[in-house]
């Protein structure tokens, strides 16, 4: 019922070209789903958040899109750089606030 | 930088020892949230203080306890140290709940 699904697990993608990481969650309690950027020997960092009551949010190259019927959501990253390799993590919070992470995903990209 | 800080930064000790992590929230936050993150379960979250007291209990071993302080800092208690135990461990503070910003972590190894 708490957990967070993400996939896939690694993606390598050129410069420029556009990365894609989804999650599906199962607790429809869940009011609250930010996405965490993480460089190695760092803690994460919230990049971009959104709410159930939008389909989308953008900031930047950064796009979280949002599907409530199918309880899933996803990040794009437009025109992606080698400076966007990073983890990438999925998170939900829903009144009680503590996040339930997905299992991350190593996002590669190469000049 | 988020504005957290936790020291230390590493921690090495022995099986069967006793531990106490420090974190200093971001001026004004009054939540306090402990994550572990581990390579076989990833980021969980442990335990969760507002304003001095406790809010909210994760996936925390019996093993282990934390407290906050009036001036708001935490501290992460870990006892009886067993090699799984070895993680990185992180704190993140929140003004109001939703927006949690991680501090840079403490790598704990256990040997």
């Amino acid at each position: 019922q708490q957990q967070v699904k993400q996939s896939p697990q690694s993606l390598i993608v050129q410069k420029g070209g556009i990365s894609i990481i989804n999650c599906a969650y199962e607790n429809t309690a869940f009011d609250y789903f930010p996405w965490y950027q993480q460089f190695p020997g760092k803690g994460p960092a919230l990049l971009i958040a959104i709410r159930p009551d939008v389909s989308e949010k953008k900031e930047g190259r950064f796009t979280i899109s949002f599907n409530k019927s199918a309880k899933q959501f996803s990040l794009h990253i437009m025109d992606s750089q080698p400076g966007d390799s990073a983890t990438y993590f999925c998170a939900a919070s829903g009144t009680a606030r503590q996040l339930t992470f997905g299992s991350g995903t190593q996002l590669t990209v190469l000049p | 930088d988020s504005g957290v800080t936790q020291t230390p930064k590493h921690l090495i000790t022995a099986t069967g020892q006793r531990v106490t992590l420090r974190c200093s929230p971001r001026s004004g936050d009054l939540s306090v949230y402990w994550y572990q993150q581990s390579l076989d379960q990833g980021l969980q979250f442990l335990i969760q203080y507002y304003n001095g007291e406790e809010r909210a209990k994760g996936n925390i071993l019996e093993r282990f306890s934390a407290q906050q302080f009036p001036d708001l800092h935490s501290e992460l208690n870990l006892s009886s140290l067993e090699l799984g135990d070895s993680a990185l461990y992180f704190c993140a503070s929140s003004v109001e709940g939703y927006t949690q910003y991680f501090g840079p972590g403490t790598r704990l190894t256990v040997l």
